[in-house]
């Protein structure tokens, strides 16, 4: 079956500071990959998705790039801000299925 | 902009009680979803619907019944609730299939069960 395993958190980093949320992945076939952000009180907000393999997502400063041969899709930002402090999901769809499959979230704090 | 609202944010019930979670969506998608969040464990799918008065069992479906009566409105129910049901509640509607099916999410309701 799919999974996603993500680094747990907290990760704390200082403002300007560069970040890197890792994210692997279980799938058959050639899933759909996404990162969902959740800011405090709030629900789950697409950041930004890649179809296929070597497509690079970009949105808001992160970016995260399908890499199939490592069955990775890291997140990745050059410089955060203390506005970026929020829950970071990883997550895949087979593209036939209609389904998202979850990893378990990495908290990201940034501090001024 | 897509828009699913879930009735109730936070709501504190009792053991053994019946509860309602409402969520509509005001962008026709065929597909609505319930999905239950706890720490460490990330999001669970619970029940998902493809079309009115249709149902699919997700990966944690004990416990948990859902109706479908219209399309923009795909409900959650604990027909008994129990503390190990005191989560955070998240409902979400998608349009179809394919690569352009976006999943949206509602803002959540935390239920407490006591």
């Amino acid at each position: 079956g799919n999974s996603v395993t993500q680094m747990e958190g907290p990760v704390t980093l200082s403002e300007e500071a560069f970040l890197t949320i890792n994210c692997t992945y279980t799938a058959t076939g050639y899933p759909s990959l996404f990162w969902y952000v959740q800011y405090p009180g709030e629900g789950l907000q697409l950041l930004l998705k890649a179809t296929k393999a070597d497509d690079k997502g970009s949105n808001k400063g992160f970016e995260a790039t399908y890499r199939k041969e490592t069955t990775s899709f890291h997140l990745e930002k050059g410089s955060v801000q203390v506005s970026d402090s929020a829950v970071y999901f990883c997550a895949l769809r087979n593209n036939a299925g209609n389904m998202l499959t979850f990893g378990g979230g990495t908290r990201l704090m940034v501090k001024p | 902009d897509v828009k699913v609202t879930q009735s109730s944010r936070y709501l504190v019930k009792r053991t053994g009680e019946k509860v309602f979670l409402e969520c509509v969506q005001d962008m026709d998608h065929e597909n609505m979803f319930w999905y239950r969040q706890d720490p460490g464990l990330g999001l669970r799918l619970i029940y998902f619907s493809y079309d009115v008065k249709m149902k699919e069992k997700g990966d944690i479906p004990e416990g948990y019944s859902v109706s479908r009566e219209k399309k923009e409105r795909f409900s959650l129910i604990l027909e008994s609730a129990s503390t190990n049901q005191t989560s955070m509640y998240l409902c979400a509607s998608s349009p179809g299939t394919g690569e352009r099916n976006t999943i949206y999410f509602g803002e959540g309701s935390w239920l407490t069960v006591v």
